[in-house]
C-alpha cells in the first residue's frame, strides 16, 4: 500500500451541492496532487500543493478549489457540483514537486452527481 | 492535438505471449516518464520509471525515445494477472504534474 489515505470512498450528490475530499499523504511527503479521472479516460490534473501553497493549476475551473494543511493533508473542494463532475477522485502524494518524484495515489473517491 | 496519446485497445492476447503498448507525447520539454497499472476502478498503481537507457523489470520492459516523443512498455510471457489497464504518465516540465493517456486495456487470455 501507498499510505495514502482518501475520505470517503464513495459520495453521492445532486447537482448545484458542494462537496468536500480529503486525503492524508504518505509520512514525509510535502506535496499533494488532486486528479479527476472521468469513466474510460486517464487521470487529468486538477492542481497541486506543496507546503501549503498552490504549486500550479490544471484546466478546471474555479469552482474547484483545494488546500492543504500543516501536516500535509489537503482537501479538494468542489461548488455548484454539475453531472458531468461525476468520476473517481485521486489524490497523490510525493517527496517534493520537481521531476523526477513520483506519484503515489490513494484508493480514491468516487463522486457521483445526480 | 492531445499531450499524451495512447492506444485504448482493448488488446486480447494468450498467456505466454509477448506485447507492447506505446505512447507519444508533445511537450519535448518533458523529463519523465512512468508507466502505471489500473485494475477496475482502483487507483493507478507505479509500474515503473522510464528512461532513455531503458528499463528492465522482470517481464517488464520500459523505454523513452525522445527524438520520436514516445514512450514504450512490452511485457513478456504475459500471465493472466497481467489484465489491466497501462497508463502512461508524462510530466508537464520541469514539475512533476503529469498528463496521463486514456489507457491501454489487456486482458490476457488463457
Amino acid at each position: 500500500e501507498t499510505g495514502v489515505t482518501q475520505s470517503p470512498t464513495h459520495l453521492i450528490k445532486t447537482r448545484g451541492q458542494q462537496v468536500t475530499l480529503r486525503c492524508s499523504s504518505q509520512s514525509g511527503h510535502n506535496t499533494v496532487s488532486w486528479y479527476q479521472q472521468a469513466l474510460g479516460q486517464g487521470p487529468q490534473f486538477i492542481f497541486q500543493y506543496y507546503r501549503e501553497e498552490e504549486n500550479g493549476r490544471g484546466n478546471f475551473p474555479p469552482r474547484f478549489s483545494g488546500l492543504q494543511f500543516p501536516n500535509y493533508s489537503s482537501e479538494l473542494n468542489v461548488n455548484a457540483l454539475e453531472l458531468d463532475d461525476s468520476a473517481l477522485y485521486l489524490c497523490a502524494s510525493s517527496l517534493g514537486a520537481s521531476a523526477p518524484e513520483k506519484l503515489f495515489f490513494g484508493s480514491g473517491t468516487q463522486l457521483s452527481v445526480l | 492535438r492531445k499531450e499524451v496519446e495512447q492506444d485504448p485497445g482493448p488488446f486480447n492476447v494468450p498467456e505466454g505471449a509477448t506485447v507492447a503498448f506505446n505512447c507519444t507525447y508533445s511537450n519535448s520539454a518533458s523529463q519523465s516518464f512512468f508507466w502505471y497499472r489500473q485494475d477496475c476502478r482502483k487507483e493507478p498503481k507505479l509500474l515503473m520509471s522510464v528512461y532513455s537507457s531503458g528499463n528492465e523489470d522482470g517481464r517488464f520492459t520500459a523505454q523513452l525515445n525522445r527524438a520520436s516523443q514516445y514512450i514504450s512498455l512490452l511485457i513478456r510471457d504475459s500471465k493472466l494477472s497481467d489484465s489491466a489497464t497501462y497508463l502512461c504518465a508524462v510530466n508537464m516540465g520541469t514539475g512533476n504534474q503529469f498528463y496521463f493517456g486514456t489507457g491501454t486495456s489487456l486482458t490476457v487470455i488463457p
